[in-house]
């Protein structure tokens, strides 16, 4: 069956580090997002994508970036962890034309 | 920004009766979605109401939308355990900006914070 997968599932990581969260699904979606999660504010939108070689800056892109070189993938990095960056992660995608959201499962990612 | 507010934030009811949770949002919008999400896991759709509708039913589940009042409520009828579970809303977006070109939406979901709900058997 067709899905969204997410790894690591968990991560523990020290400030200042480079950290790559991965994100594959094989729906063949063109449309792909990277949300945060956290109490308090509900699940906010760090990127988005398109199609291959299109990425977007969402409502808290500061401190990350994504790369799309293949329809099936949208890698997140944290270019140097902050504790601010303490957080679920939730990776989505959607077929064009759509609106359905399909999540996958999450990181749940600790700077120390 | 936070586009949707939810309300309740908590709601906790016995098996069988109804659940009502109201989301109100700011901007305009070209559909608004609702989601369920059981801890610990990722957000799974219910339902998607675009903004010239009024009203929709999925199964148990009854929502309802007025863009005049930029409000949108979700009644779960019948309630199991089973839908012990936080909601939340998300508004998306008119095409105002670079969208989607197929879809004339922008796919980018604005959350509200979101409503727990507890089911007691």
């Amino acid at each position: 069956d067709a899905e969204i997968t997410q790894s690591p599932r968990h991560k523990i990581t020290e400030t200042g580090r480079q950290v790559t969260l991965a994100c594959h699904q094989t729906w063949n979606h063109n449309n792909m997002f990277w949300y945060r999660q956290d109490l308090g504010h509900g699940l906010r939108l760090i990127h988005y994508s398109y199609g291959v070689q299109d990425t977007n800056k969402g409502e808290v892109s500061d401190g990350y970036s994504v790369s799309r070189s293949n329809t099936e993938d949208l890698p997140l990095t944290l270019e140097s962890a902050a504790s601010s960056q303490t957080s679920v992660y939730f990776c989505a995608s959607r077929r064009a034309g759509t609106g359905e959201q399909f999540f996958g499962p999450g990181t749940r990612l600790t700077v120390l | 920004s936070q586009q949707g507010e939810e309300d309740p934030q908590a709601l906790s009811i016995q098996e069988g009766e109804n659940a009502t949770m109201n989301c109100s949002y700011k901007t305009s919008i070209n559909n608004l979605q609702w989601y369920r999400q059981n801890s610990g896991r990722g957000l799974v759709h219910l339902i998607l109401i675009r903004s010239n509708e009024r009203e929709k039913h999925s199964g148990r589940l009854r929502v309802t939308l007025d863009t005049s009042k930029k409000s949108s409520s979700l009644l779960i009828t019948a309630s199991r355990a089973a839908d012990t579970a936080s909601y939340f809303c998300a508004t998306d977006g008119i095409m105002m900006e670079k969208t989607d070109i197929r879809s004339g939406n922008t796919g980018k979901l604005i959350f509200g914070q979101g409503t727990t709900l507890q089911v007691k058997p």
